[in-house]
């Protein structure tokens, strides 16, 4: 069975620092790993994915997340956070034919 | 562009009112997906489908419906069997069902009236 948390339903960041939203996961088969944003009231995006290819995952807007099998984790972050990356950001896990996704972490940028 | 595509963007209900909620791809996917929203819950699977005319139960599929006579079409209709129908509804395509990434629409959110 597969399963995701994401620890802390909301995190709010001043313009300029560091973004870190949580992710643990949990899979019985080596995990694909993704991050999805949503903007409200729109779809999701792609954000990044991990395939085990490498376990530093560079993606879009210059967010990134690193794999850690030891940790079960694949937490993401952002150097330095801009207004427009306030929305809701949703990690999930795919072992097989279903996708498993996370509760999600609202993200607030102070300006 | 290719995409997926959700009408209408809010759809309002009737007590003992069926509604059907549309999506359409033109991205060649085979395999399609719908999924309900709910705050603080992220997003949970109502029904999938791998192939036309093929389609599976998700984590929530009573009081749901689903056909796939087309690649490029998954209707889902809520039916009055569904007692609590409101949030936000999301298609989503993918070129298979494994580990691929999931393309998702704008969205439908449907009320109650």
């Amino acid at each position: 069975a597969q399963s995701v948390t994401q620890l802390g339903s909301h995190v709010s960041v001043s313009e300029g620092a560091l973004v870190l939203l949580r992710c643990n996961y949990s899979s019985s088969v080596p995990p694909y790993l993704f991050w999805y944003v949503q903007y409200p009231n729109q779809g999701l995006q792609l954000l990044l994915k991990y395939t085990s290819a490498a376990t530093l995952v560079k993606g879009i807007n210059g967010f990134e997340a690193e794999f850690k099998k030891s940790e079960t984790s694949f937490h993401l972050t952002k150097p330095s956070a801009h207004m427009s990356d306030a929305a809701e950001y949703f990690c999930a896990v795919s072992g097989g034919f279903k996708t498993i996704f996370g509760a999600g972490t609202r993200l607030f940028v102070k300006a | 562009d290719g995409g997926i595509t959700q009408s209408p963007k809010y759809l309002f209900r009737k007590e003992g009112q069926n509604v059907t909620l549309s999506c359409e791809q033109n991205l060649n996917h085979d395999a399609m997906y719908w999924y309900r929203q709910d705050p603080g819950q992220g997003l949970r699977l109502i029904y999938y489908s791998q192939i036309v005319n093929d389609f599976q139960k998700g984590d929530i599929a009573e009081g749901y419906s689903v056909s796939r006579e087309k690649k490029e079409s998954f209707p889902l209709t809520v039916t009055s069997a569904q007692k609590n129908p409101t949030a936000f509804y999301l298609c989503a395509s993918s070129i298979g069902t494994e580990q691929e990434t999931q393309y998702f629409g704008p969205g439908t959110r449907l009320l109650v009236l």
